[in-house]
């Protein structure tokens, strides 16, 4: 099955940029997603890249995509204090997969002013 | 919308007790999911309804695990004589037919088994 791997850790200072980076192993995945989590929250889907893309932006947020390396990296420009959460990368296999992401163990984002 | 809504929001049970869990997804959402999440992991999927059909039970899904969607529009999760392993957050998300690539997340039901 698909192993994804991710720091469990990052702390930056607000206004910084933040990367959350990304591991996973099934090449066959086709829709990469990024999702967010807070404290006794439930998830809120941030941003997803399919397959065929290597960049996506989306406002404060950049996601890179290297399929090669199975590599996923989340960027978050000007972090602010609001986006202090669990961060966690989701590779699935597309409708193939029925669309259902396999979860990593998720990055904490400590932002401190 | 609404969102998708889940109830109840926390449960505490003893062992051995049998726990009911129901997920309302989003007006129209044809897709209904059920994930678990434990202390310190990412969610793991358990099972999956297309309207009313159950289409994917994961091997995380025990006997004691059942899941309805009747009417193909709410859900619930059932949990016959609970374990204290059953301790976890029970998250429900939903996606529509245009978009099912996009799936949204209700706010989870936390059970404690004492």
């Amino acid at each position: 099955g698909e192993d994804v791997e991710q720091s469990l850790f990052l702390s930056v200072r607000e206004g910084d940029s933040s990367v959350i980076n990304c591991t996973y192993t099934d090449s066959s995945s086709t829709y990469l997603y990024w999702y967010k989590q807070e404290p006794g929250a439930g998830l809120q889907l941030l941003t997803y890249i399919f397959s065929n893309m290597d960049m996506k932006q989306d406002q404060r947020l950049t996601v890179l995509l290297n399929k090669k390396d199975k590599h996923l990296s989340l960027r978050i420009a000007d972090t602010q204090t609001g986006d202090s959460a669990i961060y966690f990368c989701a590779p699935s296999r597309g409708p193939g997969g029925s669309y259902i992401p396999t979860f990593g163990r998720g990055t904490s984002l400590i932002v401190h002013p | 919308d609404t969102g998708v809504s889940q109830d109840p929001r926390h449960k505490i049970t003893k062992r051995g007790q049998n726990v009911t869990f129901r997920c309302d997804p989003i007006s129209e959402h044809n897709r209904l999911y059920w994930y678990r999440q434990t202390l310190g992991q990412g969610p793991e999927f358990l099972t999956y309804f297309q309207n009313e059909a159950q289409l994917e039970k994961s091997r995380l899904l025990s006997d004691r695990f059942s899941a309805e969607r009747p009417k193909g529009s709410f859900s619930t999760l059932e949990i016959q004589r609970t374990e204290q392993g059953d301790s976890a957050m029970y998250l429900c998300a939903s996606s529509s037919t245009r978009r099912q690539e996009t799936q949204y997340f209700g706010p989870g039901t936390r059970l404690l088994v004492l």
